[in-house]
């Protein structure tokens, strides 16, 4: 079965330093991959999605994320952390069938909340 | 119209009470969801609506009622909870078969007393 990972349940950086959140997913066929980001007690925003078009994929507020099929990954990454920026981040697949068609709903992961020091 | 609007935001209910969760979107999709999300985990899917008719259900108490009125509606009857059931309720929706993600909606904070 499809499973996500993010390392690191909690990463913290100071204003200004690079933010790097990991996500690696288990399957032989990559499936459709998205970052989610949750502030406090709001519903979940997309930040980014990947659906096998480019391996760099940019998103909303400077993040963006790269696909490498060599490694199972589709880590997060901003150069320059924001204090608003403090949130849980959550990797999440669509599994993919042999010949590409989704094949399943939304998995998680089991989150990283990011927190920014000033 | 880009949402998924949730109402209400926070209910109170007790355990014999009978409640309902709406949500409800206008982007034309035909597949909708409830997730559940307790404090500090993910969300845990527990219905797929697609094409107004249910498709999945991840095995959810009966005490959970989802109802698809029509493709703009979703609702989630409550009846006769568990304070264990206290979460964070969150619909979304996605396009039937093309896989941009899920749009969420923010929410409803529910408290069983």
């Amino acid at each position: 079965a499809q499973s996500v990972t993010q390392l690191g349940s909690h990463v913290s950086v100071s204003e200004g330093a690079l933010v790097l959140l990991r996500c690696n997913y288990s399957s032989s066929v990559p499936p459709y991959l998205f970052w989610y980001v949750q502030y406090p007690n709001q519903g979940l925003q997309l930040l980014l999605k990947y659906t096998s078009a480019a391996t760099l994929v940019k998103g909303i507020n400077g993040f963006e994320a790269e696909f490498k099929k060599s490694e199972t990954s589709f880590h997060l990454t901003k150069p320059s952390a924001h204090m608003s920026d403090a949130a849980e981040y959550f990797c999440a697949v669509i599994p993919r069938g042999a010949y590409g068609g989704s094949q399943g709903n939304l998995i998680f992961g089991k989150g990283t909340k990011l927190s920014v020091k000033p | 119209d880009t949402e998924v609007t949730q109402t209400p935001k926070h209910l109170v209910m007790g355990m014999t009470n009978k409640k309902s969760l709406k949500c409800e979107q206008h982007m034309g999709h035909r597949a909708m969801y409830w997730y559940k999300q307790k404090a500090k985990k993910p969300p845990e899917l527990m219905f797929v609506y697609s094409y107004e008719k249910l498709s999945i259900n991840e095995s959810v108490p009966s005490r959970f009622s989802p109802e698809c009125p029509n493709s703009s509606l979703l609702n989630l009857h409550l009846h006769a909870l568990q304070p264990e059931d206290s979460a964070l309720y969150l619909c979304a929706s996605s396009h039937e078969g093309i896989n941009y993600g899920y749009t969420f909606g923010s929410g409803t904070r529910l408290t069983v007393v």
